[in-house]
């Protein structure tokens, strides 16, 4: 029974599409994040939301849009699809309050051709 | 411009010594710190942490030792087990206040375990 689970767990695309990926949590958690594993393993966060405010990493280009249909989802958005968005993405939740100790889905890793 | 250095991309031990992992960080307004260990194809997970009002935390088989006023902090595992093989990723964020969540991460030290 997955805490945190995305999908797809791999997505080959050619440049130029718009995809998205699926993130839930089943852990009752406040607030949900997306982060970026690039090529060179930094792991970076892209957004934090909670019901009440989203916050954007001030790097992350616009084409990038989360979506949280409600509590527990937060699904990752990507128009316009670049080379350099090729990267593992990880989804992560935590409760409202214990921000800092996230959990993280197993990740997605997107290939742009 | 890295906040948050892990200088050793690898570290090898034999099974049953000490594994120290090693953290820097160059922001001081920094003040919780955090240890994620992450297996292939899984996500990190949670290991342990430490504010910066203290200067040791042990859970365990892990501690985490914080000298702020060198900004570094480490990571020793004792004994160590051929499952602690993984990588181990420093963190770094606030504790209280709007930037609690914002994770910095280093790049991770990949920590070999030799039975």
């Amino acid at each position: 029974d997955t805490a945190v689970s995305q999908t797809p767990k791999y997505l080959v695309t050619q440049m130029g599409n718009d995809k998205s990926i699926k993130c839930e949590q089943n852990l009752g958690h406040d607030t949900m994040y997306w982060y970026k594993q690039d090529s060179k393993k930094f792991l970076k966060i892209m957004f934090s939301y909670n019901n009440k405010e989203l916050i954007i990493n001030e790097t992350v280009p616009n084409r990038f849009s989360p979506k949280s249909p409600d509590k527990a989802h937060l699904n990752l958005h990507i128009n316009s699809l670049e080379l350099g968005d090729s990267a593992v993405y990880f989804c992560a939740s935590s409760q409202l309050g214990r921000k800092n100790i996230q959990y993280f889905g197993a990740g997605t890793r997107l290939s742009v051709l | 411009d890295q906040q948050v250095k892990q200088n050793s991309p690898s570290l090898s031990v034999q099974e049953g010594r000490i594994s120290i992992l090693n953290c820097d960080y160059t922001n001081s307004m920094f003040d919780y710190f955090l240890w994620y260990k992450k297996y292939p194809a899984e996500g990190p997970t949670f290991l342990i942490s430490i504010s910066s009002i203290k200067d040791k935390n042990e859970d365990g088989r892990f501690t985490v030792f914080l000298n702020k006023s060198a900004k570094h902090l480490s990571l020793h595992i004792v004994p160590s087990q051929p499952g602690d093989s993984a990588v181990y990723f420093c963190a770094a964020s606030a504790m209280y206040g709007g930037s609690q969540g914002n994770l910095i991460f280093g790049k991770g030290t990949k920590l070999s375990v030799k039975p």
